[in-house]
């Protein structure tokens, strides 16, 4: 079956250091993979998404490529900030669905 | 512009005791699920609906009912509470499903004692 494995945190960063949390999926046919953000008490957010194979996906300074032969879809970012802290999730659909399979989530914290 | 709406926000049941979390949306959105997320484990998928009147089995179904009669809400309700139930229910929709992005509540906390 579909399934995303992700690295396990968690990840402690010193302020405007290089992120990169790691994501690799499982999935039959061809799917759209994402990338969601939790900060404290609230819900997930979409960061970014990708929908074909070296799509590019980026927001707020986040980055991800759909690489279909790694079955890879990792998060980076240049310099992070204290406001990046957050679990971070990394999910994909089929579009022949109507399932997302989450990550288990990558806790991150940024220091000052 | 309030998005999806869940309540309530924290919740306390004993074991056996049945109750419904409620999950609204303003957004006219044909799909909506509901997740529950525990430690070590991310988000698994407990029900779903492509539109009213329709619902469908998702990862982790058990102890859980849920219907579709409007749009705009679809309710959670457990009919017995079990200690394995604890956990942070989150609800989710999305224009049409598919690859749609979700768009999520802010979560109810539930404690089964």
């Amino acid at each position: 079956g579909d399934s995303v494995t992700q690295m396990e945190g968690p990840v402690t960063l010193s302020e405007e250091a290089f992120l990169t949390i790691n994501c690799t999926y499982t999935a039959t046919g061809y799917p759209s993979l994402f990338w969601y953000v939790q900060y404290p008490g609230e819900g997930l957010q979409l960061l970014l998404k990708a929908t074909k194979a070296d799509d590019k996906g980026s927001n707020k300074g986040f980055e991800a490529t759909y690489r279909k032969e790694t079955t890879s879809f990792h998060l980076e970012k240049g310099s992070v900030q204290v406001s990046d802290s957050a679990v971070y999730f990394c999910a994909l659909t089929s579009n022949t669905g109507n399932q997302f399979y989450f990550g288990t989530g990558t806790s991150l914290t940024v220091i000052p | 512009n309030a998005g999806v709406t869940q309540t309530p926000k924290f919740q306390v049941l004993k074991t056996g005791q049945s109750m419904t979390l409620q999950c609204a949306q303003d957004m006219n959105h044909e799909y909506m699920s509901w997740y529950r997320q525990d430690p070590g484990m991310g988000l698994r998928l407990i029900h779903y609906s492509v539109g009213a009147g329709i619902t469908d089995q998702g990862e982790v179904p058990n102890g859980y009912n849920v219907s579709r009669s409007t749009t705009e809400d679809f309710p959670l309700r457990l009919l017995s509470a079990a200690p394995s139930q604890t956990s942070v229910y989150f609800c989710a929709s999305s224009y049409r499903g598919g690859i749609e992005p979700l768009h999520f509540g802010n979560g109810t906390r539930l404690t089964v004692t």
